[in-house]
């Protein structure tokens, strides 16, 4: 079963913008990390997010956390065509040792 | 370094065959998973082991699937009998330590079509 569900779950925009993605859950978690997977390729990490952390930025992402409202952006800042990818939302609870992935978000930046 | 090795990359059978599909994990690396991803139920995990112990394969579809690691540096996931249901990308994934909350490396995958 899917924790997290991205929105939306396509995405297009121009080069050099910014591109928000939104991931919620529905069980509390420890932790929440977000993938990239270009088309083809396996999924790469991207950023982890502590349950007890609100924000976090790793170069042109930025990643927030709302526990209470079980939710998740990412931000990515000043996008390029190698950006486009699929971006995935991932969770591990209290009550799980694994990793549930969401459905993800299909960006496509345009040169 | 190499990354996660899985082959074949593409595999193409008719319903009924067997199926094998490969993965060479991180060099050191103690945690190794089998994932399936399609359009309709996106990523799934299958089966995942800590140093070569299966741990939890409540992901396995049923009984034609089944997985073994029987060293640290090689795994397999056997379809037996494949069916056309099972047509998706496969993918392997390694992490240094156990824990959802480590880091997954993920390898290339294997396209399979089952005809």
């Amino acid at each position: 079963s899917q924790q997290g569900e991205e929105d939306p779950q396509a995405l297009s925009i121009q080069e050099g913008e910014n591109a928000t993605m939104n991931c919620s859950y529905k069980t509390s978690i420890n932790n929440l990390q977000w993938y990239r997977q270009n088309s083809g390729r396996g999924l790469v990490h991207l950023i982890l997010i502590r349950s007890n952390e609100r924000e976090k930025h790793s170069g042109r992402l930025r990643v927030t956390l709302d526990t209470s409202k079980k939710s998740s952006s990412l931000l990515i800042t000043a996008s390029r065509a190698a950006d486009t990818a699929s971006y995935f939302c991932a969770t591990d609870s209290y009550n799980t040792d694994k990793l549930i992935f969401g459905t993800g978000t299909r960006l496509q930046v345009f040169p | 370094d190499a990354g996660v090795i899985q082959s074949p990359r593409h595999e193409v059978t008719e319903m009924g065959q067997e199926v094998t599909l490969r993965c060479k994990p991180i060099s050191g690396h103690n945690s190794l998973f089998w994932y399936r991803q399609t359009m309709m139920r996106g990523l799934e995990l299958l089966i995942y082991f800590n140093n070569n112990v299966p741990i939890d394969d409540s992901g396995m579809p049923e009984d034609r699937f089944s997985a073994k690691m029987p060293n640290a540096s090689f795994s397999t996931l056997k379809i037996q009998p494949s069916e056309p249901r099972d047509s998706a990308v496969y993918f392997c994934a390694s992490s240094f330590l156990a824990g959802p909350q480590e880091t997954q490396y993920f390898g290339p995958g294997t396209r399979l079509l089952v005809l």
